[in-house]
């Protein structure tokens, strides 16, 4: 079945403990995005890839880091998070001009 | 800077009944991509259509149907007959040609009531 997973689902810790959130898609696309989604905000991108070791800012990347070292992965780094870096974040991949697919979201909460 | 504004918050309306929700954009850009997602209650995004710059015919699809107006910047969504099950946020994006940078508005939660 064509997926984006993401790793974990739900997540609190604590400020300042280092986390990653994976995000796996196994339809061979080369673009892959993640969002934070904030109510009244709607989503935001953070960062996205268009290719293996091809990454750019989105709107919001402060705080965030990401690496893209094989075109099915995408892993979200948090080097230190903070209380305002929780939020439901998206993971999503695309074949290029088309629609994005979406993972399934990980709730974040950090306290 | 690019904008999509989505300006209904919430909508409210009685099954059956047609709705629209209206998205305005702001670009400099000629080549540019245009989205519309549900976000079901369950949460996950699901995508629902994609329109070019360079295309300005409406689309209907069933219940759904687009009119993109580049004279306005708008690409409106209506669903028409509406059912309970179109309860969801509605979120309406766009991507300019040649980046994979994309700006989502807000959204409109729509509620469907039986």
């Amino acid at each position: 079945e064509a997926q984006v997973t993401q790793n974990p689902r739900y997540l609190i810790t604590v400020t300042g403990k280092k986390l990653t959130v994976t995000c796996s898609q196994n339809m061979n696309h080369e673009y892959m995005s993640w969002y934070r989604q904030d109510p009244g905000l709607g989503l935001r991108q953070i960062y996205y890839s268009m290719n293996v070791e091809v990454t750019d800012k989105g709107d919001v990347p402060e705080g965030y880091k990401v690496s893209r070292k094989e075109k099915r992965n995408f892993p979200l780094i948090l080097e230190s998070p903070s209380p305002n870096q929780t939020s439901l974040y998206f993971c999503a991949s695309s074949p290029g001009k088309g629609e994005q697919f979406f993972g399934p979201g990980t709730r974040l909460t950090v306290l | 800077a690019q904008k999509v504004t989505q300006a209904q918050t919430e909508i409210s309306v009685v099954e059956k009944e047609d709705v629209t929700l209206d998205c305005v954009y702001e670009t400099r850009d000629t080549t540019y991509y245009l989205f519309w997602y549900k976000q079901p209650p369950s949460g996950e995004l699901v995508f629902l259509i994609r329109r070019n710059s360079f295309d300005e015919q409406n689309e209907i699809s069933g219940r759904y149907s687009w009119n993109f107006q580049k004279s306005t910047s708008s690409f409106n969504f209506t669903i028409t007959a509406s059912q309970v099950v179109d309860s969801a946020v509605y979120f309406c994006a766009m991507r300019s040609s040649g980046t994979y940078k994309y700006i989502f508005g807000t959204g409109t939660r729509l509620k469907v009531l039986a």
